[in-house]
């Protein structure tokens, strides 16, 4: 266990529908990633924030998508509209500012039928 | 072509063998990375390297600076080392985000 945890861990949805994921990251860390792995890939990034600042977002990030991180704890990832194509295993982790070193949480599993 | 190359994609070794992953990097970075990831999605981080070698237990992490290249070796491996191992990059000036390879596969044999 790394202190990161997400949920679900698993979702399967209809095309169409919205979705939300939740991330609880180590609680003194500041800084809060998504990525998204496909199957048979390494994990791209997706977004980061910085306490409740969303610093960066990934031009895979597509307007469907939406994350906030509001009082700079948990952070949620929304998915509207989802398509056969967002299947996916989307991973949170979080870190120190200062650390590179990120914690990673086991990950939601994504089917969009 | 991607930012971080690894090699091989896929190893297949029988148990006490010596395993080398490598990887190479295309873009200035803070630090390397090598992750571990089970079955189930769970990654782990193993080493953060800027420079020289580092050793836990039967693995060893080394990275070359200039030849931007690094290498993953698990010494007398184990079934229970059977797993996907990524390479991944980070900078300071990018928000330390990761860039990751796409994976090494490991299966070791009994």
């Amino acid at each position: 266990d790394t202190g990161v945890s997400q949920d679900p861990r698993h979702k399967i949805t209809k095309r169409g529908q919205n979705v939300t994921f939740r991330c609880d990251p180590i609680s003194e860390h500041n800084r809060l990633y998504w990525y998204r792995q496909t199957l048979g890939q390494g994990p791209e990034f997706l977004t980061y924030f910085q306490n409740e600042a969303q610093l960066e977002k990934s031009r895979l990030l597509s307007d469907r998508f939406s994350a906030e991180r509001p009082k700079g704890s948990f952070s949620t990832l929304e998915i509207q509209r989802t398509e056969q194509g967002d299947s996916a295993m989307y991973l949170c982790a979080s870190s120190l500012v200062r650390a590179e070193k990120l914690f990673f949480g086991s990950g939601t599993q994504l089917s969009v039928l | 072509k991607n930012e971080v190359e690894q090699s091989p994609q896929n190893l297949t070794a029988q148990e006490g063998e010596f395993i080398t992953i490598n990887c190479s990097y295309s873009v200035g970075i803070s630090a390397l990375h090598w992750l571990q990831q089970h079955p189930g999605g769970g990654i782990v981080s193993l080493f953060m390297l800027s420079s020289g070698k580092k050793k836990h237990g039967r693995l060893i992490a080394t990275i070359n600076i200039q030849e931007k290249h690094s290498s993953l070796h698990i010494t007398a491996s184990h079934p229970r080392d059977s797993a996907v191992y990524i390479c991944a990059v980070s900078s300071r000036a990018a928000g330390n985000k990761l860039t990751f390879g796409g994976g090494t596969r490991v299966l070791v044999k009994p």
